[in-house]
């Protein structure tokens, strides 16, 4: 069984460029969800995807965008990069969407903005 | 709406004294309840979660936590703290049809 996988682990953008980062969901986990975690903070969830459709959307403007393809991995665009997109991007799948299971996350990808 | 509260954004403990990491919780409805850990540079990695059929739930590395409805608590505990303790702690909470919202984090640091 393999975990949930993400890349790539470090990115370097520059301000205004986009950026696109990759998650392969845990095998039988049909739910992803993309979190956001700033230095020294805890998660902030972003979007959550189910059956290739965006299932629910955090505070986030519309820049943020995502997919979900049909073996259930995902990616994360970001359009127009800020300096306070700086952070570590984290991916999690669980095994369906909704229900008490605990989501399993990837090693995240650290994005640095200048 | 839901939402986490950790008291104490860092605790020091010295080697093999009691860990005890605070988590409050607000939902309109029974909550799932979890802990995570982070290491430096890491992903998160699941202590253990609540999810009603228990209120005392054992978790991986000798962790544990009650869930006290009365109190809105799910503070996390472990009776002898170990060097490979120190790391990131995230209470967080969700319902059946709502995402996971985690908590600030508390910082765990362990003294030899």
């Amino acid at each position: 069984e393999t975990g949930v996988t993400q890349s790539p682990t470090h990115l370097i953008k520059t301000r205004g460029q986009q950026v696109t980062l990759r998650c392969s969901s845990q095998s039988g986990h049909n739910t992803v969800s993309w979190y956001q975690q700033a230095l020294g903070q805890g998660p902030q969830f972003i979007f959550q995807y189910y059956r290739e459709e965006e299932n629910g959307r955090g505070n986030f403007p519309p820049r943020f965008s995502g997919l979900q393809f049909p073996n259930y991995s995902s990616e994360l665009n970001v359009n127009a990069l800020e300096l306070d997109d700086s952070a570590l991007y984290l991916c999690a799948s669980s095994p369906r969407e909704g229900g008490a299971e605990a989501a399993f996350f990837g090693q995240g990808t650290r994005l640095t903005v200048v | 709406a839901q939402s986490v509260t950790q008291l104490g954004s860092h605790v020091s403990v010295s080697e093999g004294a009691l860990v005890l990491l605070r988590c409050n919780y607000s939902s309109s409805v029974p909550p799932y309840l979890f802990w995570y850990v982070q290491y430096p540079n890491q992903g998160l990695q699941l202590l253990l979660k609540y999810t009603s059929a228990a209120t005392l739930v054992k978790g991986i590395n000798g962790f544990e936590a009650e869930f006290k409805k009365s109190e809105t608590s799910f503070h996390l505990t472990k009776p002898s703290a170990h060097m490979s303790d120190a790391a990131e702690y995230f209470c967080a909470v969700k319902t059946s049809y709502d995402k996971v919202i985690f908590g600030p984090g508390t910082s765990l640091s362990v003294i030899p």
